[in-house]
């Protein structure tokens, strides 16, 4: 099955601590995003990538850092420097470049919380 | 300001009306268009894609658009206690490819 998986479901994160949030895709896609969702927010973009070894910050990036290493994997890790990281954290891909092939999907989502 | 905005909610409809749902968005250069369903606890899942002026319609949703009104609305039809959920707007704005904003939501409640 084709689909966006996202591990842990729930993470428990101790101040001061990194934590890492696994995002993998067998979609084939391109494009893969981080948001952040708090309750009765939209969601608020963290990063972005496009390419292989490429990505860009989104509107919340402080605290946050990322990489693509790889087409199908796209992971945050959330550092110390993020002084309220306690959210809902969704990852999505999609195939940009024609309207038709643009929709982003999404994982089941990690809810983060710090003790 | 790149901005999506929706109806704030909550909205509260009774089982087999219509709810209707609207959002509005600010960079007339905007292509794309969806809306997304999210139920509490969950990930958004899309419901509709529209990106020429006009209706789209699938199954009991339809989704209208009117890019010189910068307006994108959806209608449920025969709304159930199931379709009780979050709707997400989001519009793709400005010239970086694939980049969607989202409107906060508005959260609808189908009442049997």
């Amino acid at each position: 099955d084709g689909g966006i998986t996202q591990s842990p479901k729930y993470l428990f994160r101790k101040e001061g601590q990194n934590v890492t949030l696994s995002c993998e895709q067998n979609l084939n896609h391109d494009a893969m995003y981080w948001y952040r969702q708090d309750p009765g927010q939209g969601l608020r973009l963290i990063y972005y990538s496009q390419i292989v070894n490429d990505f860009q910050k989104g509107d919340i990036a402080e605290g946050y850092s990322v990489s693509r290493e790889k087409k199908e994997s796209f992971p945050l890790t959330v550092t110390s420097a993020q002084k309220n990281p306690t959210a809902f954290y969704l990852c999505a891909s999609s195939m940009p470049g024609f309207p038709s092939t643009d929709t982003q999907y999404f994982g089941p989502g990690t809810r983060l919380t710090v003790l | 300001q790149k901005e999506v905005e929706q109806n704030s909610g909550p909205l509260s409809v009774p089982e087999g009306a219509i709810a209707s749902l609207n959002c509005t968005y600010s960079d007339r250069g905007s292509q794309s268009f969806f809306w997304y369903r999210q139920y509490s606890g969950k990930s958004p899942e899309l419901i509709m894609s529209i990106y020429s002026n006009g209706d789209k319609e699938d199954g009991r949703f339809t989704a209208q658009l009117n890019k010189a009104s910068q307006y994108v609305s959806l209608l449920i039809r025969d709304s159930q206690p199931s379709d009780s959920a979050t709707y997400l707007c989001a519009v793709n704005i400005g010239s970086t490819l694939g980049r969607l904003y989202f409107g906060r939501g508005t959260q609808l409640t189908v009442w049997p």
